[in-house]
């Protein structure tokens, strides 16, 4: 089973508009990352954030992580048509060493 | 500095044949990854290798196989293709690994697109 899961599985917003999404993930972590993805295309990393970490900031993302429920959420503010992709959180479980990808939430900005 | 490089990008092969895909990562990357992206599974851990040697592997049958080569380019190799092993298979670099939590953000190549008929 995935580690990590997103919510929604798709968003539909304008332009203008915030995009928020949510992954939750099951076990003790170091960190959590964000990555894009361009339909078909390799995965972009986005941001990753530290366990000790409850909120970190890059241009319009904003990414926040609550360890006690096991959750974390990923804002992008000012949404643009090039913002149309799909979003995955991915978490290494334990001391697996694998980098687990959740099943991605598929936002679509509408001009 | 060139990104992560993936031939072939499209592939199309009949079942019971067999395929090779590789990989050329971000030059001074030790850590090769491989995932396999399908709709109905998402993306799936395969293995990674790091510095020759299979480090992390994931839940797939035997005819999946991987190596990585001295200078960290790597190979998958799938035989014995099935219908169901159409898909993404994606790879990724990163310096030191996905098991190290301080240097393990992966850079991903554009994928090679199989389709098994």
């Amino acid at each position: 089973s995935q580690q990590g899961e997103e919510d929604p599985q798709a968003l539909s917003i304008q332009e203008g508009e915030n995009a928020t999404m949510n992954c939750s993930y099951k076990t003790s972590i170091n960190n959590l990352q964000w990555y894009r993805q361009n339909s078909g295309r390799g995965l972009v990393h986005l941001i990753l954030i530290r366990s000790n970490e409850r909120e970190k900031h890059s241009g319009r993302l904003r990414v926040t992580l609550d360890t006690s429920k096991k959750s974390s959420s990923l804002l992008i503010t000012a949404s643009r048509a090039a913002d149309t992709a799909s979003y995955f959180c991915a978490t290494v479980p334990g001391n697996t060493g694998k980098l687990i990808f959740g099943q991605g939430t598929t936002l679509q900005v509408k001009p | 500095k060139a990104g992560v490089t993936q031939t072939p990008r499209y592939l199309i092969k009949t079942r019971g044949q067999q395929v090779t895909l590789s990989c050329s990562p971000i030059s001074g990357h030790r850590s090769v990854s491989w995932y396999q992206q399908t709709p109905g599974q998402g993306l799936q851990f395969l293995f990674e290798y790091f510095s020759e040697t299979q480090r992390n592997k994931g839940n797939f049958p035997g005819r999946f196989s991987g190596r990585q080569f001295s200078n960290s380019r790597s190979e998958m190799n799938v035989s014995t293709l099935e219908l169901g092993d159409s898909a993404l298979y994606l790879c990724a670099s990163s310096l030191s690994g996905t098991g190290n939590p301080g240097a393990n953000v992966l850079t991903f190549g554009a994928g090679s697109r199989l389709t098994v008929l």
